[in-house]
């Protein structure tokens, strides 16, 4: 069983276009994580949900939305896509804010 | 300053050799540090964790933490070409509020 599974794994759109990924975790973990790595591979955190409220915001433009129906679940909408925010999106999960996280796939996101 | 400061590489190794990779850190109340291993278009995968200054051992791999110098270090033993792969270390305060901070990552080819 994949443990956080992120969809979908490539997305190529052009700019302008709003789109979401969707993260789920089985994990039982109350804190849900979106990381963005560019191409010089640097992971950085986006946001962080404890339990569906949001305890991490960093600065990201607000084209970025997270949204967390339940602590199992935390997607992420982009608005009015630019060149810049291609990138591979990485949900996490961890059992308490700070501790080992857990990765999903990653999401290759291509705009152009 | 950055808070983690890791060195990109590429680092290539013959098989067989060891392989040291090191980050440094600026912030003091990092307490939890991780090393995560990271293959071509694929998520992080946990590597080794250590709590506080010490060592930590697992198979080939050697976690040493040295929180006086804010260094730590990875050590492969009797590397193998599977091993090829990036390494990230990431590092935590774990306090409410806080998520894992990650160094750029080490790029490491091992060569048959």
């Amino acid at each position: 069983d994949t443990a956080v599974s992120q969809t979908p794994k490539y997305l190529v759109t052009q700019m302008g276009n709003d789109k979401s990924i969707k993260c789920e975790q089985n994990l039982g973990h109350d804190t849900m994580y979106w990381y963005k790595q560019d191409s010089k591979k640097f992971l950085k955190i986006m946001f962080s949900y404890n339990n569906k409220e949001l305890i991490i915001n960093e600065t990201v433009p607000n084209r970025f939305s997270p949204k967390s129906p339940d602590k199992a679940h935390l997607n992420l909408h982009i608005n009015s896509l630019e060149l810049g925010d291609s990138a591979v999106y990485f949900c996490a999960s961890s059992r308490v804010s700070g501790n080992t996280i857990y990765f999903g796939e990653g999401s290759w996101l291509t705009v152009v | 300053q950055k808070e983690v400061e890791q060195d990109p590489g590429p680092l290539s190794v013959p098989e067989g050799a060891i392989v040291s990779l090191n980050c440094t850190y600026s912030n003091s109340a990092f307490q939890y540090f991780m090393w995560y291993r990271q293959y071509s278009r694929k998520g992080p995968e946990l590597l080794m964790y250590t709590y506080s200054s010490g060592n930590k051992e697992d198979g080939r791999f050697t976690a040493q933490v040295d929180k006086s110098s804010k260094y730590i270090s990875l050590f492969i033993r009797d590397s193998q070409p599977s091993d090829s792969a990036t390494y990230l270390c990431a590092m935590s305060a774990r306090q409410a509020g806080t998520a894992l901070i990650f160094g750029k990552g080490t790029t490491l080819s091992v060569s048959s």
